[in-house]
């Protein structure tokens, strides 16, 4: 399975754009990138799903380069209820079960 | 349309009882999943049915722990007997036949064991 890094926190205010990286370097050819959510005391909540370049739905964009070895997930204009949890899973293809990892606590000041 | 629902939502057991803890998943997905978070560490992966089928239980961490889907429906997961290291929250999934990844995850039900 490949594994994830990405920042343990981030700080953002009301307005901004936040842009959250996560590392995959040893991503495999039939891993696909998907990003979660979690609030406190809620599950998590699927976001984003991607395999390469760009996917953009109504709550967030997902940037994949070339290599695949990295991702960004693109919030624009969060706002105080943005503030979550976020994972960043590499999934095989194959594989139907969800490997979480220590996500990014995200905090959105007024 | 109806979420994820779990049953019950905070669970306080003695160590050494039994818990039944319930999952009802959103109509029509076949694939049920659970996981669980223990003593705030990484949500883990427990087990996947496809209807009434165990599809994976790789996850189950000992055999202290069943897991039931009787006619494809509702899920219901068995602590017997309960120790302390099972105390975290435990998070029922269901996706569609053909959802990859993108899974519908329940509240969580609080498993305190003590």
């Amino acid at each position: 399975l490949a594994k994830t890094t990405q920042p343990i926190s981030m700080d953002s205010y009301e307005g901004q754009e936040v842009n959250i990286t996560c590392s995959h370097n040893n991503i495999a050819t039939n891993d696909y990138i998907t990003w979660y959510q979690q609030f406190p005391s809620q599950g998590p909540r699927f976001i984003i799903q991607g395999y390469k370049t760009k996917v953009t739905n109504e709550v967030a964009s997902l940037f994949i380069p070339a290599d695949r070895k990295s991702s960004t997930l693109s919030l624009p204009r969060v706002s105080l209820s943005d503030t979550a949890v976020y994972y960043c899973l590499v999934n095989s293809g194959s594989a139907r079960q969800l490997t979480f990892g220590s996500g990014t606590q995200l905090t959105v000041l007024p | 349309e109806a979420g994820v629902t779990q049953f019950p939502s905070h669970s306080v057991i003695e160590k050494g009882q039994t818990v039944t803890l319930r999952c009802d998943p959103i109509s029509g997905h076949d694939n049920l999943y659970w996981y669980r978070r223990v003593m705030g560490k990484e949500i883990k992966f427990l087990l996947h049915f496809v209807k009434e089928s165990k599809q994976d239980e790789s996850g189950m961490p000992n055999n202290r722990f069943l897991a039931e889907r009787t006619g494809g429906t509702y899920s219901t997961l068995k602590v017997q007997p309960a120790e302390l290291e099972d105390s975290g929250v435990y998070f029922c999934a269901s996706s569609q036949p053909g959802g990859l990844y993108e899974q519908y995850f329940g509240p969580g039900t609080r498993l305190t064991v003590t």
